[in-house]
Order: structure tokens, then sequence, then C-alpha cells
């Protein structure tokens, strides 16, 4: 167990429609990361919050918004589903300041979600 | 640009035997490096890490050893068991602090 904590597990919903996903990072990081996990893609890197602020970006679609809240929880906003996007979604945290370049990430069980 | 690959996507091995999983990247600017081995339904698990300054690194039962003049990277594991079997990814960092390029993986099965 990480202690990297993700909901729901699972998530089916229609194309259109738009879900939240949430992350409790490990007690004390205040990095969070968020994956998607595809099986042409692989492991993608998304978007990045320290301790309640966008840090970086990655493959993210304008459709998909993250936040990070003063509690460090973060939610992974994913709007106007489409079918491609069905995937994994990890969550990672770390406890490494933004101006270090260790980077260890502990990585969430994920969060599955399908497009109908 | 950034990339990160596996060299074989499956690899099959006897329980007791030695694994090594390869690794290329091509990224010149990373200076960190990470497998993680990845359960069906779960999430990535760290297993070793390495720096560039470093050319090996040891775990218990796992040593990785990074080769910076090819720019590969393998993960061996000895005495390899039925709980190692799994996906295995590398990762290097691109000289970033937040971000981690994951290569495609390799599936690794122990046979009993």
């Amino acid at each position: 167990d990480s202690g990297v904590t993700q909901t729901p597990k699972h998530l089916i919903t229609a194309t259109g429609q738009r879900v939240t996903l949430r992350c409790s990072p490990r007690s004390g990081d205040l990095s969070v990361y968020w994956y998607q996990q595809s099986l042409d893609q692989g492991l993608q890197f998304l978007i990045q919050y320290y301790n309640g602020e966008e840090r970086a970006k990655g493959n993210i679609l304008e459709r998909f918004s993250a936040q990070q809240f003063p509690d460090l929880h973060s939610e992974l906003n994913l709007s106007s589903l489409e079918l491609g996007d069905s995937a994994l979604y990890f969550c990672a945290s770390s406890p490494r300041t933004s101006g270090d370049s260790y980077n260890e990430q502990f990585f969430g069980p994920g969060t599955r979600l399908t497009v109908l | 640009g950034e990339s990160v690959g596996l060299h074989l996507p499956t690899l099959s091995v006897q329980e007791g035997d030695n694994s090594i999983i390869n690794c290329a990247y091509s990224n010149s600017a990373s200076d960190y490096f990470i497998w993680y081995k990845q359960e069906s339904g779960k999430g990535p698990q760290f297993i070793i890490d390495i720096r560039s300054n470093m050319d090996k690194r040891q775990g218990q039962r796992v040593t990785v050893l990074l080769n910076k003049t090819v720019k590969h990277l393998s993960l061996q594991i000895a005495a390899t068991q039925p709980g190692d079997s799994a996906v295995y990814f590398c990762a290097e960092n691109g000289g970033s602090n937040y971000k981690l390029t994951f290569g495609k993986g390799t599936l690794l099965t122990v046979n009993p």
C-alpha cells in the first residue's frame, strides 16, 4: 500500500458526460501528479500540482482539468467524455519540493474509467 | 524528442532463474531513472532508482545498471519468484523535477 488513495475504483459513464476523480496523497506529500494509462499510449503524464498550485502540464486535453485543495487532495475533472478517454487514471504523490530534481513518486491504485 | 523504449515486450522465465529487463532511453538530460512494477489491477510500485552519476545500484534481489554511453538501463532480478510476475516499466525524468516519461512496459511471467 503506497498510502495514496483514489476514488472511485471503477467508473462507467456515457459519451458526453463529465466525471470527477479524486486523489488523496500520502500524508505530508505536497506534490500530486496525474497520469493516464491506456493500452495504446502507455503511462502518460497529465499534470502536476504542488501545494495547491499547478506546476506542470503534460499531455492533458483541454477537456480535462484538475485542482489541488488546501487539504492537498486533488481532483481530476474529465468533461465531454469520448470513447477514447477510457483508461486507467493514476494519481501519484511525492514528498519533494518543486525545486528538487529527485522525483520519487508513489502511485495510487488508480481509477478505471469506461466510457460507453 | 523524449522517448523511453523497451527492447522486449514479454519475458518468460523459470522460477529461480535470474531475469534481465532492458530499457533504452533517448533524453540525455535525464538524471534520474526508475523501475516500477505493476501487478494486475494495481498502480505502479516503485522498485529501485538510480541517478545519472551512478552506473549500478543494488537493492534486495534487484540490481539496476545504467550505461549512459549507449543510453541503456537494465533491471536484474535474482532468483525470480512467481510473485515477481508483473509488468515492469522504466521511467526517466528528462532532467525535470516533475515529469516522468515511462516506457511501454515488459511483461514478466515466471513459470513454476
